[in-house]
C-alpha cells in the first residue's frame, strides 16, 4: 500500500510569488490535513479536508488556501509569499476525522528568498 | 499559533536506559492524544495514541500516560535504542470529532552509545 505522497519535495520561490503543493493520500483515506513545520513553532495546523470540504481551519492568514478533489488528492496554495513562509509543509491522511491515526508524508520543503 | 508545550527540548539517555518525554497539553476538553516520532528528513511517524477515557496505554516498548487532572502526557520508551534517536511530538485533538490537532515544538531524544 503506497504511503502519503507529497510533491514536490523541494521548492525555492521568491517573495510575492505563489506556490501550489500537492498531496496524494493513502488509498481509501478521505481526510487530508495540512501542517506547517518550522524550527521555532513546531507543527501548526493549517486546514483539514474531508470529502472535498474544508472541515477545519487553523490560525493562518487567507493567503493560505487549499482544496480537495473527488479522488481525495489535495492541494494547498500560498499566495504572495513572504520570507516567513519558508517551512516544511506536511500533509497527513486518515480514514476519517474521528480520533484515528494519521499518516504523514515526507513533506515539501519551501524556501522563500 | 497555538502549540502544546514540552518541558525538555533535548533529552540524552544511555542506550538501554528508559526514556521519559513529557508534555503539557492545553485543552481540558481534548479527548484524543498522539505521540509522533520524526526522524531527520522524514515526516512524523505515529507511535502510540490514547483516548481521554484511559490513563495508560502500552505498545511495544512504549507506554503513554495521561493525567487529565494536571493536563499532562508522557511517553516512556523502555530499553532505549540508537534507532529511537529522533524528535518526539505530542499532539492533542483540541476539537473532538474533527481532525484539528495542535503539536508541541518537539523533544529531541539523543541515545548515547
Amino acid at each position: 500500500k503506497a504511503g502519503v505522497t507529497q510533491t514536490p519535495r523541494y521548492l525555492i520561490k521568491t517573495r510575492g510569488q505563489q506556490v501550489t503543493l500537492s498531496c496524494s493520500p493513502i488509498s481509501g483515506h478521505r481526510s487530508v490535513s495540512w501542517y506547517q513545520q518550522t524550527p521555532g513553532q513546531g507543527l501548526q495546523f493549517l486546514f483539514e479536508y474531508f470529502s472535498e470540504t474544508q472541515r477545519n481551519k487553523g490560525n493562518f492568514p487567507g493567503r493560505f488556501s487549499g482544496r480537495q478533489f473527488s479522488n481525495s488528492r489535495s492541494e494547498m496554495n500560498v499566495s504572495t509569499l513572504e520570507l516567513g513562509d519558508s517551512a516544511l509543509y506536511l500533509c497527513a491522511s486518515s480514514l476519517d476525522t474521528r480520533n484515528t491515526e494519521a499518516f504523514f508524508g515526507q513533506g515539501t520543503r519551501l524556501t522563500v528568498v | 499559533g497555538e502549540s502544546v508545550g514540552l518541558h525538555l527540548p533535548t533529552l540524552s539517555v544511555q542506550e538501554g536506559d528508559n526514556s521519559i518525554i513529557n508534555c503539557a497539553y492545553s485543552n481540558s476538553a481534548s479527548d484524543y492524544f498522539i505521540w509522533y516520532k520524526q526522524e531527520s528528513g522524514k515526516g512524523p511517524q505515529f507511535i502510540i495514541d490514547i483516548r481521554s477515557n484511559m490513563d495508560k496505554r502500552q505498545g511495544q516498548r512504549v507506554t503513554v500516560l495521561l493525567n487529565k487532572t494536571v493536563k499532562h502526557l508522557s511517553l516512556q520508551i523502555a530499553a532505549t535504542q540508537p534507532g529511537d534517536s529522533a524528535v518526539y511530538f505530542c499532539a492533542e485533538n483540541i476539537e473532538p470529532g474533527t481532525y484539528k490537532y495542535i503539536f508541541g515544538t518537539g523533544t529531541r531524544l539523543k541515545v548515547l552509545a
